[in-house]
């Protein structure tokens, strides 16, 4: 079953702490995406990666890091620094180019304890 | 930069009511324009795209669009509502430059249905 999977569904962070969301995908797709979705304000892109070890900053990457060492992979790591990270996270992928339709996983809320 | 507005946050209507969500887009060049879906406890699912071509787009489950230009508008519309259309909508525009992957979101409109 093609797909994108994103774990945990719920992840509680305490103060101080760094937390890694994980993205996998099965579907050969180049380009993944992170965003950010809050109430009332949509989605926002926190980073996105064209090509395995390539990545960018989007919108709102302040607090949060990523890597793509894999191209089925797409981590997130919630610094410290993120100041207000409770939110609901989506990891996204196309094929490749803006063109193509992203597909979106099911989420991962992350909550501050 | 593009920035993408989605002119009613909350709207609830009776089944079998017609449906416009209003949204307008600004960007300086071509661009693609997307409507998602995200019906309850479900992942965030495309209803619609609009790349070239005929500006009037249809989707899935009797949804449409239509592309204005002059206007930058891209509004979505269904003649007739289910309880089953109750969600949050999502338009979305990324600039049709050779690396452009950004995609941003407008706000979100909740749909709620009732029967």
């Amino acid at each position: 079953d093609g797909g994108i999977t994103q774990s945990p569904k719920y992840l509680f962070r305490k103060e101080g702490q760094n937390v890694t969301l994980s993205c996998e995908q099965n579907l050969n797709h180049d380009a993944m995406y992170w965003y950010r979705q809050d109430p009332g304000q949509g989605l926002r892109l926190i980073y996105y990666s064209q090509i395995v070890n390539d990545f960018q900053k989007g919108d709102i990457a302040e607090g949060y890091s990523v890597s793509r060492e894999k191209k089925e992979s797409f981590p997130l790591t919630v610094t410290s620094a993120q100041k207000n990270p409770t939110a609901f996270y989506l990891c996204a992928s196309s094929i490749g180019s803006g063109f193509e339709t992203q597909y979106f996983g099911p989420g991962t809320r992350l909550l501050v304890l | 930069a593009q920035s993408v507005s989605q002119h009613n946050h909350h709207v609830i209507l009776s089944e079998a009511a017609s449906l416009e969500l209003g949204c307008n887009y600004s960007y300086g060049g071509t661009v693609n324009l997307f409507w998602y879906v995200q019906y309850p406890g479900q992942h965030l699912q495309l209803l619609l795209k609009y790349f070239s071509g005929d500006p009037l787009v249809k989707g899935i489950k009797g949804f449409e669009a239509e592309f204005i230009k002059s206007k930058f508008s891209f509004n979505l519309r269904k003649p007739s509502v289910q309880w089953s259309d109750t969600a949050e909508y999502f338009c979305a525009v990324n600039g049709r430059s050779s690396n452009d992957y950004k995609l941003s979101f407008g706000a979100g409109t909740t749909v709620t249905v009732r029967a």
